[in-house]
């Protein structure tokens, strides 16, 4: 799986929007963007993922650039609960391709901090 | 529908005791993962499982072992138990029918005295 690089915190204030970067400058064609989020002490939960096209959820918008070698999650409207590590990874879909079989290869990850 | 549910929460052990956690999904994933977390690092994989009765290596293998008798239930066991254990332990379930995405445990607090 492609090495992503992100920032090792960041600050936002409550009710603007959060605009959480990463590079993965080696992806493979193959390989998809995922986004999860760890709530302190709490288990990883998935916010997104896209290939190549930008993607919205009930979440987060995410912003792939038109070479795939970097990506922005974007939180429209932070909130305090939204305070915790962001984690963006690069990996094959299952079923895809490869062996990875479906392994997640966490780095440092971001620290968001929403502040009042 | 419960997701991913690992039991303990929380444990203290002695070195050298030995000791299992369980974790159980009810989303019939066919992949199962143990990983650990230390204190400002991220999660590292420990051991994974792609079907009932089969079990890989991830990159932390060394003092654990795993089985996996049923799809549901992935279990982690320690054999004997070292202070380099101390860490909070998640297991994660995904499926290829789910476009892979992965759901997590809360999580085992695990102190080795």
């Amino acid at each position: 799986d492609a090495k992503t690089t992100q920032p090792p915190s960041m600050d936002c204030a409550e009710g603007r929007a959060a605009n959480l970067p990463c590079n993965h400058s080696t992806i493979s064609g193959n390989e998809y963007v995922y986004w999860y989020r760890q709530i302190h002490s709490q288990g990883p939960q998935y916010i997104i993922h896209g290939l190549k096209n930008n993607e919205t959820n009930e979440m987060a918008s995410l912003i792939i650039t038109e070479d795939r070698k970097s990506s922005t999650l974007i939180l429209p409207h932070a909130t305090l609960r939204d305070t915790a590590v962001y984690y963006c990874i690069v990996r094959v879909v299952l079923g895809a391709g490869g062996t990875s079989y479906g392994k997640l290869t966490f780095g440092q990850g971001t620290i968001l901090t929403v502040h009042p | 529908n419960a997701g991913v549910t690992q039991t303990p929460k929380f444990r203290v052990l002695k070195t050298g005791q030995s000791m299992t956690l369980l974790c159980a999904q009810d989303m019939n994933h066919e992949y199962m993962y143990w990983y650990r977390q230390d204190p400002g690092m991220g999660l590292r994989l420990i051991h994974y499982s792609v079907g009932e009765g089969t079990t890989a290596k991830g990159e932390v293998p060394d003092g654990y072992n795993v089985s996996r008798l049923k799809k549901q239930n992935f279990l982690l066991g320690l054999e004997s138990a070292a202070p380099s254990q101390t860490s909070v332990y998640f297991c994660a379930s995904t499926d290829p029918g789910q476009s892979g995405l992965a759901f997590f445990g809360q999580g085992t607090r695990l102190t080795v005295v």
